[in-house]
């Protein structure tokens, strides 16, 4: 059965001050993994895809990138419009992603 | 493309009344997903499609819900009757094998 946890459940950070978030899976046969950026009271919102291990893609201030475990969503000196809940999805076998439960983001000005 | 339709954006019923949510997907998209999000659970798949025909319905919590794709622009989820248990928000997905692109979602109360 495909796994996917991410971590923290939540993270706080100062406007400027930079961090991780971290998506752990188990899954066999990895066909992708994506981020999605989640606002109060919105659907997810799609980021990035990532296909293999060792490749990375950015978006303004964020980079996500993929090891053959885990895949990492950085955060470049946060504004507090970065302030959301970022969840990771992998995609195996089939067409169908398997969810995390997500990083509650707060970035505070 | 206006991106994944939902509707209702609300709806409050009492328990016992039938709930209908309806979801437009993104054209040319061949799969659709429907999911229920709670802070305890967050999100659950409960059905999807695959060219209008339903694929896996595992995640459907019991008999009072159900699904329909009668076209490649329209899908349904009822439940009848409902349950306070019910209450959520649901969200309809789309996608073309690759990411998914949701909907605003419905949120639902049951009283």
């Amino acid at each position: 059965e495909d796994q996917v946890t991410q971590s923290p459940e939540a993270l706080r950070l100062q406007e400027g001050e930079s961090s991780s978030l971290n998506c752990s899976y188990t899954v066999s046969g990895l066909r992708g993994l994506f981020w999605y950026r989640q606002d109060p009271g919105k659907g997810p919102e799609f980021l990035f895809t990532l296909y293999s291990a060792g490749e990375e893609k950015e978006k303004e201030r964020l980079k996500a990138t993929l090891t053959k475990k885990e895949s990492f969503l950085h955060i470049t000196a946060p504004k507090p419009e970065d302030s959301a809940t970022y969840l990771c999805a992998v995609q195996a076998g089939s067409y169908i992603p398997t969810f995390g439960r997500g990083t509650s983001l707060i970035v505070h000005p | 493309d206006a991106g994944v339709i939902q509707s209702p954006r609300h709806e409050v019923t009492e328990m016992g009344q039938e709930v209908t949510l309806r979801c437009k997907p993104i054209s040319g998209h061949d799969y659709l997903f429907w999911y229920r999000q709670t802070m305890m659970r967050g999100l659950e798949l409960l059905i999807y499609f695959n060219n209008n025909v339903p694929i896996d319905d595992s995640g459907m919590p019991e008999d009072r819900f159900s699904a329909k794709m009668p076209n490649a622009s329209f899908s349904t989820l009822k439940i009848q009757p409902s349950e306070p248990r019910d209450s959520a928000v649901y969200f309809c997905a789309s996608s073309d094998r690759g990411e998914q692109y949701f909907g605003p979602g419905t949120r639902l109360t049951v009283t």
